[in-house]
């Protein structure tokens, strides 16, 4: 399974945008990139994921590099509410490779 | 709606006894996911079905444990045994397209199942 790379942890200011990187040089064409992320004493929970272009929603937007090598997921205006442990996953779409593998992921510390 | 419901929240129990943790997946969802989560650490893949077949059991660690969702909605994981080790917080996922179906699909978890043996 190919794998991923994020910082163990990440420092960001209250209402300033965030960009928490996340590298997977092994990825192939199938892969599609997900992200989720874990509040304090809570499950973890989807935030956004895709596959070749930049993707948005309400929550985040990712970006995705053209090489696919990499990719950013970028909170516009961090919140307190925001802080927890967000984890970059590779899932791939062929056959029956359903499982999301996780790693550490990076802990968002806001700063009121 | 009602999201994933687990339980018990908390189990607590003597090494040796057996336990069985319950999940209740978002109603009509398709896929139906156990992980194993430490501390510090990201979830652990267990086990996986669509509708009531058990698609991959490989992450289960050992033959104590054991998964079943008989009807397709309710699961249940269960430890014969139980050790020490297999102290950890055990969540349940749940979401509405079949496993192998590719590509994205957002998986839906619950609040977990704190288990501590004793």
């Amino acid at each position: 399974d190919a794998k991923t790379t994020q910082p163990n942890s990440m420092e960001s200011n209250e209402e300033e945008p965030v960009h928490l990187p996340c590298n997977h040089s092994t990825i192939s064409g199938t892969d599609y990139i997900h992200w989720y992320r874990q509040l304090p004493s809570q499950g973890p929970e989807y935030v956004i994921h895709g596959l070749t272009s930049n993707v948005n929603n309400r929550m985040a937007s990712l970006a995705i590099a053209e090489d696919r090598k990499s990719s950013t997921l970028i909170l516009h205006r961090a919140t307190l509410r925001d802080a927890a442990v967000y984890y970059c996953i590779l899932r791939d779409t062929m056959d029956s490779n359903y499982q999301l593998i996780w790693g550490a992921g990076t802990k968002l510390i806001i700063k009121p | 709606g009602a999201g994933v419901s687990q339980s018990p929240r908390y189990k607590v129990t003597k090494r040796g006894q057996d336990v069985a943790l319950r999940c209740d997946p978002i109603s009509g969802h398709v896929s139906l996911y156990w992980y194993r989560q430490a501390l510090g650490q990201g979830p652990e893949f267990l086990t996986y079905f669509n509708y009531e077949a058990q698609q991959d059991k490989s992450g289960l660690p050992n033959d104590r444990f054991s998964a079943e969702r008989p009807e397709g909605s309710i699961s249940t994981l269960t430890i014969q045994r139980t050790e020490q080790r297999d102290s950890a917080m055990y969540r349940c996922a749940s979401s509405p397209r079949p496993g192998t179906s590719g590509g994205a699909g957002e998986q839906f978890f619950g609040p977990g199942t704190r288990l501590t043996v004793l």
